[in-house]
């Protein structure tokens, strides 16, 4: 299979703890994109990257967030000492820029819930 | 300030029937404009697009039509299909940063 991945599809965490995710994109993708996604909204960006670099992060991402992309291959979105509100679908999504039409395709997503 | 926009959040049409989904957008700085589709506990699908240069986009059952003097863009299912029932997202990427911006998504039912 050669779409987006992310692990860990699902993560229940305990308020006031880290949580990492991961994601790989497809191979051959140079940008990748952190969303997030709650009950009745749209997907809401986050950040992306361009290869290994970060280019922009929305002001939804907190000091609390960071992301990663190390060597432009995966990317790690990590939150700190989280809160109930964090609770939601992160989703990820690559694409490859610099062809024309291209699309950016969406892994299936981490759920995560925050007691 | 929501840059696209989805103003019906929900949508039930006979199967047989045209679906059409409807979407606004804001920003001219926007140079593709694209449908997903999702399904409960997944990332969205890609379905179609079309470029800013374009009005019309056809792929099987599904036409993308856009007017970009209104800033208005619709998709249209014909004929639907029950397996069509699912969260319909407009989606639009800026020109300068590649970003994609999402609308709050129409709910499609299709009736059998």
């Amino acid at each position: 299979d050669t779409g987006v991945s992310q692990d860990p599809r699902h993560k229940i965490t305990k308020r006031g703890q880290n949580v990492t995710f991961r994601c790989d994109p497809i191979s051959e993708h140079n940008r990748l994109y952190w969303y997030r996604q709650t009950l009745g909204q749209g997907p809401e960006f986050l950040t992306y990257f361009q290869n290994e670099a970060q280019l922009e992060k929305s002001r939804l991402l907190s000091d609390r967030f960071s992301a990663e992309r190390p060597k432009g291959s995966f990317s790690t979105l990590e939150i700190q000492r989280t809160e109930q509100g964090d609770s939601a679908m992160y989703l990820c999504a690559s694409s490859l820029v610099g062809r024309e039409g291209t699309e950016a395709f969406f892994g299936q997503g981490t759920r995560l819930t925050v007691v | 300030d929501q840059q696209v926009k989805q103003n019906s959040p929900s949508l039930s049409v006979q199967e047989g029937r045209i679906s059409i989904l409807n979407c606004d957008y804001t920003n001219s700085m926007f140079d593709y404009f694209l449908w997903y589709k999702k399904y409960p506990a997944e990332g969205p699908t890609f379905l179609i697009s079309i470029s800013s240069i374009k009005d019309k986009n056809e792929d099987g059952r599904f036409t993308v039509f856009l007017n970009k003097s209104a800033k208005h863009l619709s998709l249209h299912i014909v004929p639907s299909q029950p397996g069509d029932s699912a969260v319909y997202f407009c989606a639009a990427r800026h020109s300068g940063t590649y970003k994609y911006i999402f609308g709050t998504g129409t709910r499609l039912k299709v009736l059998a």
